[in-house]
C-alpha cells in the first residue's frame, strides 16, 4: 500500500527558509519509475506545481520558484524533502508531496502539512 | 511553460443531470509518437487531496465510477459527469504533463448542486 506522509514546522518567519520532508511507504526512490512531487494551495485557491525528483535522480522545478526551490531525496529514509528559501506570507498553504509511477500524473497523494508564513 | 485554462470558473448542476468541465491548454498536448494526449483529471473534496480521476485524456482511474469520462484531444478537453451525485461536489482540476516538468494545473472549476 504506498502512501505518503508530509511534516514540516506549521509556522515560518518571513525570510526563512521552509523545509518540509516526504516520507513514503509501499514503495522506493530507487524503483524505476517512481516520480515524487511537491504541489502547493493557498488557502482557497489553485493547486500549483512546485517542484518533482524522479527514481534516477533527475530534478524539475516550477520555473518562476526555481531560484527559492531544491528537492532532494534519501533513498535510505525513503524521503523526499522540499526547501524553500525566502519565504513570503504568500507562501502559505496546503503543501502536499504526491507519487506516481508511470506518465506525469499523481495517483497517490499525503493528506498535505499546512504552513503559515507569518511573522 | 504550458498555461491551462479552465472554463467554468463554477457550475451548479441539479442531481441526475450532467455536468461538463472544459480545460484548454496554450498549446497541444497530443504527442505524435504515440497519439496520446499528456492531461489528467483530478477531484478534490474539502479537506482532502485531490484524488485522480482521469489520465491520458480519457483513460479512467481504477476504482473511479463511470459516470466520469475524458474526452478530447489537443488543446481542448472536456470532463463529463453524466449523472451528478451529491457525493460529486467537489472542485476539478486538470493539469498537462506534456514533456519534461513543470507539470501546470488549471485554476480550477467548483461544482455545485442546483
Amino acid at each position: 500500500q504506498v502512501t505518503l506522509k508530509e511534516s514540516g514546522p506549521a509556522l515560518v518567519k518571513p525570510t526563512q527558509t521552509l523545509t518540509l520532508t516526504c516520507t513514503l511507504s509501499g514503495f522506493s526512490l530507487l524503483t524505476s519509475g517512481v516520480r515524487v512531487s511537491w504541489i502547493r494551495q493557498p488557502p482557497g485557491k489553485a493547486l500549483e506545481w512546485l517542484a518533482r525528483i524522479d527514481w534516477d535522480g533527475d530534478e524539475f522545478y516550477n520555473t518562476s520558484l526555481k531560484t527559492r526551490v531544491t528537492i532532494s531525496k534519501d533513498t535510505s529514509k525513503n524521503q523526499v524533502v522540499l526547501r524553500m528559501t525566502n519565504v513570503d506570507p504568500v507562501d502559505t498553504g496546503t503543501y502536499y508531496c504526491a507519487f506516481g509511477s508511470a506518465g506525469g500524473w499523481s495517483n497517490f497523494w499525503g493528506q498535505g502539512t499546512l504552513v503559515t508564513v507569518s511573522s | 511553460d504550458i498555461v491551462m485554462t479552465q472554463s467554468p470558473d463554477s457550475l451548479a448542476v441539479s442531481l441526475g443531470e450532467r455536468a461538463t468541465i472544459n480545460c484548454r491548454s496554450s498549446q497541444s498536448l497530443l504527442s505524435s509518437s504515440n497519439n496520446k494526449n499528456y492531461l489528467a483529471w483530478y477531484q478534490q473534496k474539502p479537506g482532502l487531496p485531490p484524488k485522480l480521476l482521469i489520465y491520458w485524456a480519457s483513460t479512467r482511474e481504477s476504482g473511479v465510477p463511470d459516470r466520469f469520462s475524458g474526452s478530447g484531444s489537443g488543446t481542448d478537453f472536456t470532463l463529463t459527469i453524466s449523472s451528478l451525485q451529491a457525493e460529486d461536489v467537489a472542485v476539478y482540476y486538470c493539469q498537462q504533463y506534456y514533456t519534461a516538468p513543470p507539470h501546470t494545473f488549471g485554476q480550477g472549476t467548483k461544482l455545485e448542486i442546483k
